[in-house]
């Protein structure tokens, strides 16, 4: 089996403060994803990266930037915290875009 | 890009009793739907997909139906149990190999 490990686990960020959440996994999957939920709703894609060095777009990117510096690694990077934001970013991986997406524990995120 | 809708919201059966979750999707070259159960304080887990070569699956208490004319899938859960009260997501794979999540169902189990 395999691991996600997410860091860090908590996040408090003051408005307009650049954040960067890690994701590291060791499944050897091609494909990494970040996921934004926010309180009792859905999973929206934030960015996604089929290998090494590559960058896809999802649904709400704006506002964010990721790096996939290395297979088993993927950032993300909030561009400017925004005053009480409050949800919790998951980081998933899967063999290859498609297949089965494993989860981390995610990344919970206040900002004051 | 693929826009997924769920439905019902909010879910409540008595215990034993079945539940039903549906969704539709747009894209017709969508060919991969995967379910996910997400318990509070826990991130999502798979518990049923189904490809578009298929139209029913069953796993361990859950059908998963696909109609792909319709564009419409479905999640069946048969003798439900407290333990399967949670948040439940359906997923559809774009032709542009993104996955689009609905906005999830929260189901109760009543005693």
């Amino acid at each position: 089996g395999g691991i996600i490990t997410q860091t860090p686990k908590f996040l408090i960020g003051q408005e307009g403060q650049k954040l960067t959440l890690k994701c590291q996994q060791n499944f050897n999957h091609d494909t990494m994803y970040w996921y934004r939920q926010d309180s009792g709703k859905g999973l929206r894609l934030i960015y996604y990266s089929i290998t090494e060095n590559d960058l896809q777009k999802g649904d709400l990117s704006e506002g964010y930037d990721a790096s996939r510096e290395k297979k088993s690694s993927f950032s993300l990077t909030v561009t400017s915290a925004q005053k009480n934001e409050m949800a919790v970013f998951l980081c998933a991986s899967s063999i290859r875009t498609g297949d089965t997406q494993y989860f981390g524990p995610g990344t919970r995120l206040l900002v004051l | 890009g693929e826009q997924v809708e769920q439905l019902p919201s909010i879910l409540r059966v008595q215990e034993g009793s079945s539940a039903s979750i549906n969704c539709t999707y747009e894209n017709s070259a969508s060919n991969y739907f995967p379910w996910y159960k997400q318990e509070p304080g826990e991130n999502p887990k798979l518990i049923i997909d189904i490809r578009s070569n298929m139209e029913r699956k069953q796993t361990q208490g859950l059908i998963v139906l696909l109609d792909k004319k319709a564009k419409r899938f479905s999640l069946h859960i048969t003798d439900t149990q407290p333990g399967d009260s949670a948040m439940y997501f359906c997923a559809a794979k774009g032709g542009n190999e993104k996955i689009t999540f609905g906005a999830g169902t929260k189901l109760t189990i009543k005693p």
